[in-house]
């Protein structure tokens, strides 16, 4: 069973910062590392789709980093504003999907 | 396009009662999963369907759970003798194939008095 841990569990930052939170888990052992943004009361939608050990992906201010070696992805997010207060979740595609619990990320105007 | 679709969106019932929960996924999608999400938790993963047949049914938490996607399309997730326990969001994605990314829907929150 891969156990995915994603840290911090909630983040408060400011208009303006930059951030990123953490996605670890024990093995490389899946097809794909998934990075969902759930706002509340909406679906969650998806992000990033990442595969290889080394992948990096961008879209806008938000962009991802995968190493397979040492177990974890990264997500960044440049400027934060209010619009990108939601819940942060990473899943593990192998034969079924492992989510972690999240991060919990507010914007501060 | 449509996306992927869940009803009811909200479900209050009976202990010991049964219910289904469906849901309609994004045409030509291939797989199917469905989700159960507690306060405070991600996404537990329940079941996989590639087309028909479930793949994987490693997260049905017991015998009362079952699910049916007859013509690869529609699929109803089913719970018999309903608990207390069971009260949750339970969501459905679906996606081209295992591997890409995957749409959810809205969520059925089921509430179990």
């Amino acid at each position: 069973i891969l156990n995915v841990e994603q840290s911090p569990q909630s983040l408060h930052v400011q208009e303006g910062d930059s951030t990123n939170f953490t996605c670890s888990f024990p093995s490389s052992n899946f097809y794909a590392l998934h990075w969902y943004r759930w706002e509340t009361a909406k679906s969650p939608e998806a992000l990033f789709v990442m595969t290889l050990n080394g992948d990096e992906k961008k879209k806008g201010r938000i962009s991802a980093t995968l190493n397979t070696k040492e177990g974890y992805s990264y997500l960044y997010i440049k400027g934060s504003q209010p619009e990108d207060s939601a819940t942060y979740l990473c899943a593990l595609n192998n034969n079924d999907m492992r989510f972690g619990a999240g991060t919990r990320l507010t914007v501060k105007p | 396009g449509a996306g992927v679709s869940q009803t009811p969106s909200n479900k209050v019932t009976e202990k010991g009662k049964y219910v289904e929960l469906r849901c309609d996924p994004i045409s030509g999608h291939t797989a199917l999963y469905w989700y159960r999400q507690s306060l405070g938790q991600g996404p537990e993963f329940l079941i996989y369907f590639q087309g028909t047949g479930a793949a994987d049914d490693s997260g049905l938490p017991n015998d009362r759970f079952f699910a049916v996607r007859p013509e690869g399309s529609v699929s109803t997730l089913k719970i018999q003798r309903t608990e207390r326990g069971d009260s949750a969001v339970y969501l459905c994605a679906s996606s081209m194939n295992r591997y890409n990314e995957q749409f959810f829907g809205p969520g059925t929150r089921l509430t179990v008095l």
